[in-house]
């Protein structure tokens, strides 16, 4: 099926530890982003990358890295990962706004 | 600062009546606005836009209001089903540049 397809769906890490979640798209859109939701707060942008090649921060950046690979993949790097990026991680895909975005399934990340 | 409010975070209707959820916004140059449906444990779903040259933009059972001056947007979905009931949110973009600022959600609950 085409969409956005995000791996891993769960995980738990350790303080300290670091990661990448993984994002890829089918679609041909030109642009990528990763949000995470948190309880109260909706969805915050972390990255985006508005076309293969260019990244840009968000409104919530600190304690991540990204890397737009190739036109499909987009992913997002917790270096040192801490309590506070306990959250759900959310890949989205788009062409142009008019189409709104296509969202991946999530991640559920925990930090202990 | 959030830009974009969803000041109700629960609604709960009885089915077969309408639902109003409701948005605001402080940034003037918000121009396109969106509604995601959210079910737990995917990713959100694009449901219905509107361009700030537009007061009102209906996809069947579901319409979204612009009122520009109140800086305010609003969802009606007539009849409630069911099968509506999901975390609702509003979305807002400036210009050419395509992401996305989102509101912080309305559980919409449609009772039997």
């Amino acid at each position: 099926n085409a969409g956005v397809t995000q791996t891993p769906k769960f995980q738990v890490l350790k303080t300290g530890q670091s990661m990448t979640l993984q994002c890829a798209q089918d679609m041909n859109h030109n642009s990528m982003y990763w949000y995470r939701q948190d309880p109260g707060m909706g969805l915050r942008l972390i990255y985006y990358s508005a076309s293969e090649g260019t990244t840009d921060k968000g409104e919530v950046p600190n304690g991540y890295n990204v890397s737009r690979l190739n036109k499909r993949e987009f992913s997002l790097r917790l270096e040192s990962a801490a309590p506070s990026q306990t959250s759900v991680y959310f890949c989205a895909s788009s062409e142009d706004r008019v189409y709104g975005y296509t969202f991946g399934s999530g991640t559920r990340l925990t930090v202990v | 600062d959030q830009q974009v409010k969803q000041n109700s975070p629960s609604l709960s209707v009885q089915e077969g009546r309408i639902s109003i959820l409701n948005c605001d916004y402080t940034n003037s140059m918000f121009d396109y606005f969106l509604w995601y449906k959210k079910y737990p444990a995917e990713g959100p779903t694009f449901l219905i836009s509107i361009s700030s040259i537009k007061d009102k933009n209906e996809d069947g059972r579901f319409t979204v209001f612009l009122n520009k001056s109140a800086k305010h947007l609003s969802l009606h979905i007539v009849p409630s089903q069911p099968g509506d009931s999901a975390v609702y949110f509003c979305a807002a973009s400036t210009g050419t540049a395509s992401k996305l600022t989102f509101g912080t959600g309305t559980r919409l609950q449609v009772t039997l």
